[in-house]
Protein backbone atom coordinates (compact mmCIF):
# COMPACT_ATOMS: atom_id res chain seq x y z
CA UNK A 1 0.00 0.00 0.00
CA UNK A 2 1.08 3.98 0.06
CA UNK A 3 3.38 5.21 2.44
CA UNK A 4 2.67 8.59 4.31
CA UNK A 5 5.78 9.47 6.44
CA UNK A 6 5.46 12.62 8.91
CA UNK A 7 8.52 14.13 10.54
CA UNK A 8 9.33 14.82 13.49
CA UNK A 9 7.70 12.01 15.61
CA UNK A 10 7.77 13.91 18.56
CA UNK A 11 8.35 16.91 19.13
CA UNK A 12 8.68 19.22 22.62
CA UNK A 13 8.62 23.03 22.47
CA UNK A 14 8.03 26.14 25.10
CA UNK A 15 4.73 28.20 24.97
CA UNK A 16 4.98 30.85 22.45
CA UNK A 17 7.07 29.51 19.76
CA UNK A 18 6.24 27.97 16.35
CA UNK A 19 6.41 24.44 15.38
CA UNK A 20 6.33 22.74 11.41
CA UNK A 21 4.82 19.06 10.97
CA UNK A 22 5.57 17.55 7.59
CA UNK A 23 3.77 14.70 6.17
CA UNK A 24 5.24 13.50 2.70
CA UNK A 25 3.90 10.81 0.45
CA UNK A 26 6.60 8.40 -0.53
CA UNK A 27 5.04 6.74 -3.26
CA UNK A 28 2.63 8.35 -4.54
CA UNK A 29 1.33 11.79 -5.73
CA UNK A 30 -1.34 13.51 -3.32
CA UNK A 31 -3.29 16.69 -4.62
CA UNK A 32 -5.40 16.18 -1.28
CA UNK A 33 -3.74 15.47 2.47
CA UNK A 34 -5.93 16.14 5.45
CA UNK A 35 -4.57 16.83 8.87
CA UNK A 36 -6.45 15.44 11.99
CA UNK A 37 -6.03 16.25 16.13
CA UNK A 38 -6.29 13.98 18.76
CA UNK A 39 -6.18 14.20 22.59
CA UNK A 40 -5.85 11.00 24.50
CA UNK A 41 -8.74 8.45 24.11
CA UNK A 42 -10.69 10.68 21.64
CA UNK A 43 -11.10 10.10 18.17
CA UNK A 44 -9.25 11.57 15.34
CA UNK A 45 -10.97 15.48 14.81
CA UNK A 46 -10.35 16.62 11.21
CA UNK A 47 -8.33 20.10 11.90
CA UNK A 48 -8.46 20.88 7.65
CA UNK A 49 -8.01 19.32 4.23
CA UNK A 50 -4.85 20.74 2.40
CA UNK A 51 -4.98 21.26 -1.33
CA UNK A 52 -1.89 20.92 -3.30
CA UNK A 53 -1.37 24.68 -4.82
CA UNK A 54 -4.48 26.23 -2.80
CA UNK A 55 -5.50 27.66 0.24
CA UNK A 56 -6.77 24.53 2.70
CA UNK A 57 -9.85 24.16 3.61
CA UNK A 58 -10.75 24.62 7.44
CA UNK A 59 -12.86 22.63 9.88
CA UNK A 60 -15.46 24.87 11.59
CA UNK A 61 -13.35 26.18 14.89
CA UNK A 62 -10.16 25.64 13.83
CA UNK A 63 -8.06 29.16 13.74
CA UNK A 64 -7.04 28.92 10.48
CA UNK A 65 -4.01 31.83 11.53
CA UNK A 66 -3.01 29.35 14.22
CA UNK A 67 -2.89 26.23 12.73
CA UNK A 68 -1.27 27.32 9.12
CA UNK A 69 -1.22 24.92 6.29
CA UNK A 70 1.28 24.88 2.89
CA UNK A 71 0.82 22.27 0.23
CA UNK A 72 3.71 23.32 -1.86
CA UNK A 73 3.98 20.30 -3.61
CA UNK A 74 2.32 17.10 -5.00
CA UNK A 75 4.17 14.81 -2.22
CA UNK A 76 4.21 17.68 0.61
CA UNK A 77 1.94 19.11 2.92
CA UNK A 78 3.34 21.30 6.17
CA UNK A 79 1.09 22.06 9.20
CA UNK A 80 2.75 24.78 11.31
CA UNK A 81 1.40 25.22 15.03
CA UNK A 82 2.28 29.12 15.57
CA UNK A 83 2.48 30.21 18.84
CA UNK A 84 1.97 27.19 20.40
CA UNK A 85 0.48 26.72 23.96
CA UNK A 86 -0.31 23.96 26.29
CA UNK A 87 -3.42 22.86 25.19
CA UNK A 88 -2.53 22.61 21.55
CA UNK A 89 -0.41 19.63 22.86
CA UNK A 90 -1.86 16.45 20.96
CA UNK A 91 -1.37 13.77 18.49
CA UNK A 92 -0.98 15.51 15.08
CA UNK A 93 -1.89 12.89 11.99
CA UNK A 94 -1.96 13.25 8.11
CA UNK A 95 -3.15 11.42 5.84
CA UNK A 96 -3.60 11.81 1.92
CA UNK A 97 -5.49 9.72 -0.78
CA UNK A 98 -3.34 8.33 -4.17
CA UNK A 99 -4.49 9.25 -7.43
CA UNK A 100 -4.71 6.24 -9.98
CA UNK A 101 -4.77 6.39 -13.83
CA UNK A 102 -8.64 5.86 -14.84
CA UNK A 103 -10.15 5.33 -18.04
CA UNK A 104 -11.47 8.65 -18.43
CA UNK A 105 -8.59 10.32 -16.40
CA UNK A 106 -7.30 10.25 -12.69
CA UNK A 107 -9.39 8.62 -9.93
CA UNK A 108 -9.25 9.17 -6.13
CA UNK A 109 -8.29 5.35 -4.86
CA UNK A 110 -11.42 5.42 -1.93
CA UNK A 111 -8.55 4.36 0.83
CA UNK A 112 -6.83 6.43 3.15
CA UNK A 113 -3.27 6.29 4.40
CA UNK A 114 -2.07 7.44 7.21
CA UNK A 115 1.17 8.63 8.49
CA UNK A 116 2.28 7.85 11.78
CA UNK A 117 1.79 10.94 13.56
CA UNK A 118 3.73 13.31 15.40
CA UNK A 119 2.97 14.11 19.64
CA UNK A 120 3.25 17.86 19.80
CA UNK A 121 4.10 18.93 23.77
CA UNK A 122 4.03 22.32 24.82
CA UNK A 123 5.38 23.38 27.82
CA UNK B 1 -22.06 14.69 11.77
CA UNK B 2 -20.45 11.71 13.52
CA UNK B 3 -21.11 8.31 13.43
CA UNK B 4 -22.04 5.73 16.29
CA UNK B 5 -20.00 3.11 17.30
CA UNK B 6 -21.05 0.06 19.93
CA UNK B 7 -20.42 -0.94 21.81
CA UNK B 8 -17.87 1.31 23.66
CA UNK B 9 -15.44 -0.84 24.84
CA UNK B 10 -15.32 -4.83 24.62
CA UNK B 11 -13.25 -7.74 26.53
CA UNK B 12 -12.57 -11.11 24.86
CA UNK B 13 -10.73 -13.72 25.44
CA UNK B 14 -8.08 -15.10 23.09
CA UNK B 15 -10.06 -17.22 20.31
CA UNK B 16 -13.59 -14.97 20.98
CA UNK B 17 -15.49 -13.86 18.24
CA UNK B 18 -17.00 -10.17 18.59
CA UNK B 19 -18.99 -7.81 16.38
CA UNK B 20 -18.25 -3.75 16.25
CA UNK B 21 -21.17 -1.49 14.74
CA UNK B 22 -21.00 1.68 13.13
CA UNK B 23 -24.03 3.73 12.27
CA UNK B 24 -24.84 6.71 10.84
CA UNK B 25 -27.23 9.09 10.33
CA UNK B 26 -26.79 10.43 7.02
CA UNK B 27 -26.27 8.89 3.43
CA UNK B 28 -23.33 6.86 3.05
CA UNK B 29 -20.85 6.72 0.08
CA UNK B 30 -18.17 4.37 1.86
CA UNK B 31 -17.10 3.16 5.57
CA UNK B 32 -13.56 2.54 6.26
CA UNK B 33 -12.05 1.04 9.24
CA UNK B 34 -9.10 1.14 11.29
CA UNK B 35 -7.53 -0.13 14.18
CA UNK B 36 -4.96 1.80 16.40
CA UNK B 37 -2.62 0.65 19.02
CA UNK B 38 -1.63 3.17 22.22
CA UNK B 39 0.35 6.09 21.03
CA UNK B 40 0.35 4.89 16.98
CA UNK B 41 -1.28 6.25 14.15
CA UNK B 42 -4.24 4.33 12.74
CA UNK B 43 -3.76 1.63 10.63
CA UNK B 44 -5.96 0.53 7.54
CA UNK B 45 -8.06 -2.44 7.86
CA UNK B 46 -10.45 -2.28 5.08
CA UNK B 47 -13.11 -0.08 3.53
CA UNK B 48 -16.75 -0.73 2.29
CA UNK B 49 -18.13 0.61 -0.66
CA UNK B 50 -21.66 1.59 -1.32
CA UNK B 51 -22.91 -1.36 -3.44
CA UNK B 52 -19.93 -2.82 -2.56
CA UNK B 53 -19.58 -6.48 -1.30
CA UNK B 54 -19.05 -7.77 2.00
CA UNK B 55 -14.64 -7.48 2.65
CA UNK B 56 -12.49 -9.48 4.85
CA UNK B 57 -9.08 -9.56 5.58
CA UNK B 58 -8.09 -12.52 7.15
CA UNK B 59 -10.16 -13.78 10.09
CA UNK B 60 -11.60 -10.02 10.16
CA UNK B 61 -14.69 -9.01 7.94
CA UNK B 62 -17.33 -6.53 7.40
CA UNK B 63 -19.95 -5.48 5.78
CA UNK B 64 -22.36 -2.36 4.99
CA UNK B 65 -25.85 -2.61 5.31
CA UNK B 66 -27.22 0.58 2.93
CA UNK B 67 -30.58 0.59 4.04
CA UNK B 68 -29.17 0.88 7.66
CA UNK B 69 -26.56 3.02 7.10
CA UNK B 70 -24.75 0.79 8.95
CA UNK B 71 -21.29 -1.45 9.20
CA UNK B 72 -20.21 -3.96 10.93
CA UNK B 73 -16.90 -5.32 11.58
CA UNK B 74 -16.46 -8.86 12.53
CA UNK B 75 -13.83 -10.48 14.40
CA UNK B 76 -13.29 -14.07 14.49
CA UNK B 77 -11.31 -16.28 16.48
CA UNK B 78 -9.86 -13.03 17.72
CA UNK B 79 -5.85 -13.25 18.35
CA UNK B 80 -4.28 -10.65 21.53
CA UNK B 81 -2.65 -8.96 18.51
CA UNK B 82 -6.20 -8.11 17.73
CA UNK B 83 -6.16 -5.55 20.84
CA UNK B 84 -6.47 -1.92 19.95
CA UNK B 85 -9.43 0.58 19.95
CA UNK B 86 -11.13 0.23 16.34
CA UNK B 87 -12.62 3.46 14.62
CA UNK B 88 -15.16 3.69 11.57
CA UNK B 89 -14.77 6.32 9.55
CA UNK B 90 -17.43 7.31 7.45
CA UNK B 91 -17.65 8.99 3.99
CA UNK B 92 -20.44 10.99 3.58
CA UNK B 93 -21.98 11.16 -0.66
CA UNK B 94 -21.10 13.63 -2.21
CA UNK B 95 -22.98 16.18 -4.30
CA UNK B 96 -22.76 14.28 -7.88
CA UNK B 97 -24.16 11.07 -7.19
CA UNK B 98 -22.35 7.99 -6.83
CA UNK B 99 -19.24 10.30 -5.90
CA UNK B 100 -18.00 10.62 -2.32
CA UNK B 101 -17.42 13.80 -0.14
CA UNK B 102 -14.09 12.74 0.02
CA UNK B 103 -13.87 13.60 3.55
CA UNK B 104 -13.93 10.82 6.73
CA UNK B 105 -15.46 11.65 9.56
CA UNK B 106 -14.34 9.15 12.85
CA UNK B 107 -16.87 7.63 15.48
CA UNK B 108 -15.02 7.57 18.94
CA UNK B 109 -13.92 4.39 18.65
CA UNK B 110 -14.26 0.78 20.11
CA UNK B 111 -12.33 -0.49 22.54
CA UNK B 112 -10.98 -3.82 22.27
CA UNK B 113 -8.91 -5.99 24.68
CA UNK B 114 -8.37 -9.81 24.17
CA UNK B 115 -6.80 -11.41 27.14
CA UNK B 116 -5.14 -14.73 27.29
Amino acid sequence: GAVVSQHPSRVICKSGTSVKIECRSLDFQATTMFWYRQFPKQSLMLMATSNEGSKATYEQGVEKDKFLINHASLTLSTLTVTSAHPEDSSFYICSARDLVAGLAGPIRVPEQYFGPGTRLTVT
Amino acid sequence: QQPVQSPQAVILREGEDAVINCSSSKALYSVHWYRQKHGEAPVFLMILLKGGEQMRHEKISASFNEKKQQSSLYLTASQLSYSGTYFCGTEREGTYSGAGSYQLTFGKGTKLSVIP
